[in-house]
C-alpha cells in the first residue's frame, strides 16, 4: 500500500493541452518533492515544496502544495511531447522519501 | 559537479548468490539513501545513512544490508537473491537535513535474478 496515492495512473493528451497530476496523503510530510523519471534513469528532482499553501512555478509547471501539507499537485500548460514521462511525488519525513506509485504521461505530438 | 554515480549499470545474478552494489554521491553530500523500484510495488525506501550512521530503515528482510564509508559513499549488499529480488535499485543523494532535503539519484543499478 502506497503512503500516497497519485491519480490519473495514465495520462495521454495532445501537444499543447494542459494536465494537472494529484497527490493525496493521510500523513503529514515535512516537505514535499515532484520527479520526472524517464525509462532506464533515475528520478530527476523538479521541485520541493515546504510550506503549507506554497505554489511554486517553473515555466509551464505549477506545484501547490496543500494548506494541511498532506497533498499536492502538479499542473502542465501546454504540454510538449519532451514533457513526456513518469511523474512521481515523495514525501520526505524521518530521513526518508515515500513516494507515490507515478503517474505516467504520454504528449502526443 | 558530478552527479550521483552508481556501478555496476547492470548485474546478472544466479538464485542464492550474493550481490554488492556501490553509490558515490554528489561531493559534499553525507547523506546516502538506497531504494528498490519494481512495476509492482513502484519506488520503496531500503535505508539511509548520514556520517556512516543508518538513521532509517524500511521494511526489507535482513538479507538487505548497507554500509557508509568516512568518505560518504555507501554499498549495498543483498544475500541469497531470491527472482524476486530482480529490480533497478537507485541510490539517492542528499546534504541529510532533517526536515527538508533534495534528493539526487544516480541512474541505477539494474539487477536480474535468473
Amino acid at each position: 500500500t502506497q503512503l500516497l496515492e497519485q491519480s490519473p495512473q495514465f495520462l495521454s493528451i495532445q501537444e499543447g493541452e494542459n494536465l494537472t497530476v494529484y497527490c493525496n496523503s493521510s500523513s503529514v510530510f515535512s516537505s514535499l518533492q515532484w520527479y520526472r523519471q524517464e525509462p532506464g534513469e533515475g528520478p530527476v528532482l523538479l521541485v520541493t515544496v515546504v510550506t503549507g499553501g506554497e505554489v511554486k512555478k517553473l515555466k509551464r509547471l505549477t506545484f501547490q502544495f496543500g494548506d494541511a501539507r498532506k497533498d499536492s499537485s502538479l499542473h502542465i500548460t501546454a504540454a510538449q511531447p519532451g514533457d513526456t514521462g513518469l511523474y512521481l511525488c515523495a514525501g520526505f519525513n524521518d530521513y526518508k522519501l515515500s513516494f507515490g506509485a507515478g503517474t505516467t504521461v504520454t504528449v502526443r505530438a | 559537479k558530478a552527479g550521483v554515480t552508481q556501478t555496476p549499470r547492470y548485474l546478472i545474478k544466479t538464485r542464492g548468490q550474493q550481490v554488492t552494489l556501490s553509490c558515490s554521491p554528489i561531493s559534499g553530500h553525507r547523506s546516502v539513501s538506497w531504494y528498490q523500484q519494481t512495476p509492482g510495488q513502484g519506488l520503496q525506501f531500503l535505508f539511509e545513512y548520514f556520517s556512516e550512521t543508518q538513521r532509517n530503515k524500511g521494511n526489507f528482510p535482513g538479507r538487505f544490508s548497507g554500509r557508509q564509508f568516512s568518505n560518504s559513499r555507501s554499498e549495498m549488499n543483498v544475500s541469497t537473491l531470491e527472482l524476486g529480488d530482480s529490480a533497478l535499485y537507485l541510490c539517492a543523494s542528499s546534504w541529510g537535513g532533517v526536515m527538508n532535503t533534495e534528493a539526487f539519484f544516480g541512474q541505477g543499478t539494474r539487477l536480474t535474478v535468473v
